[in-house]
């Protein structure tokens, strides 16, 4: 039972152009939703996130918006850099247990110079 | 202050060994998650705990996994009698108040031959 689905394994995207990475989850409840950058043998590390009282949260070249009807978030990236080249997971924190985070299956993003 | 620290960074067991995974939280954080990604998947909830106590192990397989968090040092994932399935990388998380966002360590890489 996935309650936080990422459908694109993967992205290609040329250097300068926008990187859009979309999430869907199932419970209305869900009030916060970050998301996580991972580069190979390493470890996650936190990128941004939104509140659902929000639709939209900005951070630099890192946009997440929010569809609360639509249960979707997106995370848009503008402009792509090379180094943004990683797997990037949408996650919820699960308040009903310890806030645990569930994550998505990821989506695997490639910028080429 | 130096960020969640996991040793090994790389494990080698054979079948019916013993895998002990150790996980240092951050300065001043008292809650810790493991989670598991097994190849081609995204990161999976195994355990958290907070000191001397287990809170959630929904995660966790029912035998041969145990996890724990003392008073003194790091917190432990002990894998007994792996098999080849235990293959996966293993990332410890920690955070210092609950709602925060998680803060992971590299993971270990743990290879079972």
């Amino acid at each position: 039972d996935q309650q936080v689905k990422q459908n694109s394994p993967s992205l290609s995207v040329q250097e300068g152009r926008i990187s859009i990475l979309n999430c869907d989850y199932t419970n209305s409840m869900f009030d916060y939703f970050l998301w996580y950058k991972k580069y190979p043998a390493e470890g996650p590390t936190f990128l941004i996130s939104i509140s659902s009282i929000k639709d939209k949260n900005e951070d630099g070249r890192f946009t997440v918006f929010l569809n609360k009807s639509a249960k979707h978030l997106s995370l848009h990236i503008v402009p792509s850099q090379p180094g943004d080249s990683a797997v990037y997971f949408c996650a919820v924190p699960i308040k009903a247990a310890g806030n645990k985070l569930t994550f998505g299956g990821g989506t695997r993003v490639l910028v080429k110079p | 202050n130096a960020g969640v620290m996991q040793n090994p960074r790389h494990l080698v067991r054979r079948r019916g060994q013993e895998a002990r995974l150790r996980c240092s939280p951050m300065k001043g954080h008292s809650h810790v998650y493991w989670y598991r990604q097994l190849p081609e998947e995204g990161l999976k909830f195994m355990v958290y705990l907070q000191k001397e106590n287990i809170i959630d192990e929904s995660g966790m397989p029912k035998e041969r996994f145990s996890a724990e968090f003392p008073k003194e040092g790091p917190s432990i994932l002990r894998i007994q009698q792996v098999v080849r399935g235990d293959s996966a990388a293993y990332f410890c998380a920690s955070v210092g108040t609950e709602g925060s966002p998680l803060h992971f360590g590299n993971g270990t890489r743990l290879t079972v031959t």
